[in-house]
């Protein structure tokens, strides 16, 4: 199973362009890379899910480079309500070993 | 609102205890999870269901058991409760295909004492 490093913690202020990014070495051809949002006391969310280049929605940001082996999630002028702990995931199938994620703080 | 339901929201015992947690997936969902946070631990995966049958078990202790019913629901047990088991219990669920994003519950708060 492909392992992810990504960053304990990060603070940023409203207004600034966010970008975090996970390692993930091992990763298998046929996995795609994930990420999920969690506010306290809620289950994670879905933000965005991509394979390989960009991948761009209404919330977030995927950037992929070509060898795969890591993965930045770019979040655009954050917003106090964006703190919160955003997981990375490349596991294909069933598990989807969440880990211990990254807590991002927003400040004003 | 994800579509998931657990139930209770909230759930305070004693230690030596035993109790049920009761998921409900989205529906048309086949594929139901189970994870537990806690403070310490993060988001740890317990146990998957597909369709009635165990398909991955992770980190689930042996005083605990699941088991996922015909009509999809899903109930996880947790038995001889310990204060260690104080935790968050999410489920979460999918159609079960690879890469599909997951669906997760408000989760259960259990609080052994």
């Amino acid at each position: 199973l492909a392992k992810t490093t990504q960053p304990i913690s990060m603070d940023s202020y409203e207004g600034q362009e966010v970008n975090i990014t996970c390692s993930h070495n091992n990763i298998a051809t046929n996995d795609y890379i994930t990420w999920y949002q969690q506010f306290p006391s809620q289950g994670p969310r879905f933000i965005i899910q991509g394979y390989k280049t960009k991948v761009t929605n209404e919330v977030a940001s995927l950037f992929i480079p070509a060898d795969r082996k890591s993965s930045t999630l770019s979040l655009p002028r954050v917003s106090l309500s964006d703190t919160a702990v955003y997981y990375c995931l490349v596991e294909g199938y069933s598990t989807l070993t969440f880990g211990k994620g990254t807590m991002l703080l927003v400040s004003p | 609102d994800s579509g998931v339901t657990q139930t209770p929201k909230h759930l305070i015992t004693a230690t030596g205890q035993r109790v049920t947690l009761r998921c409900s997936p989205r529906s048309g969902d086949l594929s139901v999870y189970w994870y537990q946070q806690s403070l310490d631990q993060g988001l740890q995966f317990l146990i998957q269901y597909y369709n009635g049958e165990e398909r991955a078990k992770g980190n689930i202790l042996e005083r605990f058991s699941a088991q996922q019913f015909p009509d999809l629901h899903s109930e996880l047990n947790l038995s001889s409760l310990e204060l260690g088991d104080s935790a968050l219990y999410f489920c979460a669920s999918s159609a079960g295909e690879p890469n599909e994003k997951l669906f997760f519950g408000s989760g259960t708060q259990l609080s052994v004492l």
